[in-house]
């Protein structure tokens, strides 16, 4: 069976200050892996995926992940974040042959001035 | 653009009601699911429809039932609402198949239910 762990639960960081928000997965089978972010009162937006190919990804606002084969991890990370970057993420997996997606347990970013 | 819309943002129900949780979507999505929002929990998946009248169980469908008579439809159903069901309830969709498109899931803003 897959599973997601978020090792996080909160991380908080002082703006321009990097951050690495931390997810690791199980599977037996190829896997396909998203990060996505809730801003308070809000649903959720996926902020970047790993379908194939290179390993590293990236969003348009400056976060990237880079898949691990080897270490099963998904890895979240900005260089500086910004006060606006302050919400709850979620790791995903996905697995070849089915639609569903398996969530963690989610990391709550706290940007602080 | 995508949207999906959830009935409601807030409802507050009382013990043993039934209670109607609507989602609608408007990008002619076949699949859609319906979620359960706890802290420390993440997402966890009660029921999801990858077609009209068609319905599947999730991890954690006790105490829930789904409606879906129309493609853009989706409803969640309590039939007696008990306290341990106030959470946050968020919909989604996404394109049926093994494409890269049917990848995303897009979700609605979430209706966070209280029950007293």
């Amino acid at each position: 069976a897959q599973s997601v762990t978020q090792l996080d639960s909160q991380v908080p960081v002082f703006e321009e200050a990097p951050v690495e928000l931390r997810c690791n997965y199980s599977s037996s089978v190829s896997v396909y892996l998203f990060w996505y972010v809730q801003y308070p009162n809000q649903g959720l937006q996926l902020l970047l995926k790993y379908l194939s190919g290179s390993t590293l990804v990236e969003s348009i606002n400056g976060f990237e992940a880079e898949f691990n084969k080897s270490q099963t991890s998904f890895h979240l990370r900005k260089p500086s974040v910004h006060i606006s970057d302050t919400a709850e993420y979620f790791c995903a997996v996905r697995t070849s042959n089915t639609g569903k997606l398996i969530f963690g347990q989610g990391t709550t970013l706290q940007v602080k001035p | 653009d995508v949207k999906v819309t959830q009935s409601s943002r807030y409802l507050v129900k009382r013990t043993g009601e039934k209670v109607f949780l609507e989602c609608v979507q408007d990008m002619d999505h076949e699949n859609m699911f319906w979620y359960r929002q706890d802290p420390g929990l993440g997402l966890r998946l009660i029921y999801f429809s990858y077609d009209v009248k068609m319905k599947e169980k999730g991890d954690i469908p006790e105490g829930y039932s789904v409606s879906r008579e129309k493609k853009e439809r989706f409803s969640l159903i309590l039939e007696s609402a008990s306290t341990n069901q106030t959470s946050m309830y968020l919909c989604a969709s996404s394109l049926w198949g093994s494409g890269r498109a049917s990848y995303e899931q897009y979700f609605g803003p979430g209706t966070r239910l209280t029950v007293t």
